[in-house]
């Protein structure tokens, strides 16, 4: 399976500040598949980026991600309060999905 | 709207089996997979496995090849994760997604269930 490891394990940023997350596979990801979450406190996991940069329905263009082969990026400028909260990457490859072990965005 | 609706929690002992339902709403059930995930306490999200909701067919993770068994019943809009010989490590929440096809070539897991949390205890 394809392993992805995000970085930072934890980001203390500010409100109105920019967040940077990264995730790397352990092998070269078809970008189609190629996905972010957020999870907020107590909820399920709620689809942010599709195929690497596609935002999804209702999300804000202040999201935004980028990346191919095995590094990708989520960027969210101007942090509102509601992003403070984990964000996993995920993949599909080799008949598996797989997803990150998560970047927590606090407030510092 | 679209919703995935889980059962509730449930707790069991070592060697018994947990069955989880999803239903869902608002939309046509067997247009879209349904896939099951799970979060333990500390650990990452791991995918399960999968239904293909319109022809029945299941794949699943590797590590839960023999032990997991993903059903669907259209009439019912609901599909189902059944785990078998349950140990204390599979305790976590266990998620249903939708699987959504856009048309263009991309897929993507749109809409969650709730999460059903599983306790495995003696």
């Amino acid at each position: 399976d394809i392993v992805l490891t995000q970085s930072p394990g934890t980001l203390s940023l500010s409100p109105g500040e920019r967040a940077t997350l990264s995730c790397r596979a352990s092998q070269s990801v078809v970008s189609t598949y190629l996905a972010w979450f957020r999870q907020k406190p107590g909820q399920a996991p709620s689809l942010l980026i599709y195929g690497v940069s596609n935002r999804a329905p209702g999300i804000p263009d202040r999201f935004s991600g980028s990346g191919s082969g095995t590094d990708f990026t989520l960027t969210i400028d101007r942090l509102e309060p509601e992003d403070f909260a984990v964000y996993y990457c995920q993949q599909y490859g080799s008949s598996s999905w797989t997803f990150g072990q998560g970047t927590k965005v606090e407030i510092k | 709207q679209v919703q995935l609706v889980q059962s509730g929690a449930e707790v069991k002992k070592p060697g018994a089996s947990v069955k989880v339902s999803c239903k869902a709403s608002g939309y046509t059930f067997t247009a879209y997979a349904i896939h099951w995930v799970r979060q333990a306490p500390g650990q990452r999200l791991e995918w399960v496995g999968w239904i293909n909701s319109a022809n029945d067919n299941a794949k699943y993770a590797r590590k839960f090849q023999g032990r997991v068994s993903i059903t669907r019943d259209t009439s019912a809009n609901t599909a189902y994760m059944e785990l078998s010989r349950l140990r204390s490590g599979d305790t976590a929440l266990y998620y249903c997604a939708r699987d959504y096809y856009d048309g263009s070539g991309y897929y993507y897991w749109d809409f969650w269930g709730q999460g059903t949390l599983v306790t495995v205890s003696s």
